[in-house]
């Protein structure tokens, strides 16, 4: 595997499921992000998370959960969703260097429907 | 709060034709980076592009160019010669250098929300 990976690609889920999101970057990078981009509104930023500690959390509701375990691999937890969370969730990883620009590579993204 | 807008949802162009996309952007930052990132039906976002704010010379990478008007905060792309392989969503972006991670340094992304570009045979 190569560049940033997201398991599933694609993710149907009732209100009252309890379900998780998984990203691993092959990139030897020391950041990790999740996005979320809905129909007709820009990507928006959710979680970041710079050596396993969490950096943003961008006023995200509770009812998702990140976990950082090590620089490699990010997940997002999910449980009593809303339709309105039906969104696709990239996530994206960099190496965070002080002073200089670092770029963002993204995965593919996992496609969820909540019903 | 710094916004990037995309006035044209979609646009479309033919095959070995030159388009342009527009991107505008709101800040009071002086120190930034813009973007332009596309997203083709496999929906992994890739960067094409990237404009340093003090940097008064338009960047270039190969058939993708940009027209960065810092006094208009305005940062169009060119793609020239298009190819179907073009196809996609752009997304146009913007990154404020802030102290941020412990180490410093930030890259926190404010995108548009995409004009769709087709490329016709």
């Amino acid at each position: 595997e190569t560049g940033v990976t997201q398991t599933p690609r694609h993710l149907v889920m009732g209100m009252t499921n309890k379900k998780s999101l998984k990203c691993e970057q092959h990139l030897g990078h020391n950041a990790m992000y999740w996005y979320k981009q809905s129909a007709k509104k820009p990507l928006e930023l959710m979680f970041v998370y710079s050596l396993e500690e969490r950096v943003e959390n961008n006023s995200v509701p509770s009812r998702f959960s990140p976990e950082c375990p090590n620089s490699s691999h990010l997940f997002l937890h999910l449980h009593t969703l809303q339709p309105e969370d039906s969104a696709l969730y990239l996530c994206a990883s960099s190496q965070a260097t002080s002073g200089i620009y670092n770029e963002q590579f993204f995965g593919p993204g996992t496609r969820l429907t909540v019903l | 709060a710094q916004t990037v807008t995309q006035s044209q949802p979609e646009m479309s162009v033919q095959e070995a034709e030159t388009v342009t996309l527009s991107c505008t952007y709101d800040t009071s930052e002086s120190n930034y980076y813009l973007f332009w990132y596309k997203q083709p039906p496999s929906r992994q976002m890739i960067l094409v592009i990237r404009q340093e704010a003090y940097k008064q010379q338009n960047a270039t990478e190969n058939r993708f160019s940009v027209n960065f008007q810092k006094a208009a905060k305005s940062f169009s792309l060119k793609i020239s010669d298009s190819q179907l392989g073009d196809t996609a969503m752009y997304f146009c972006a913007f990154m404020k250098k802030e102290r941020f991670f412990n180490q410093g340094g930030s890259e926190k992304l404010v995108f548009g929300k995409g004009t769709k570009l087709t490329v016709n045979p």
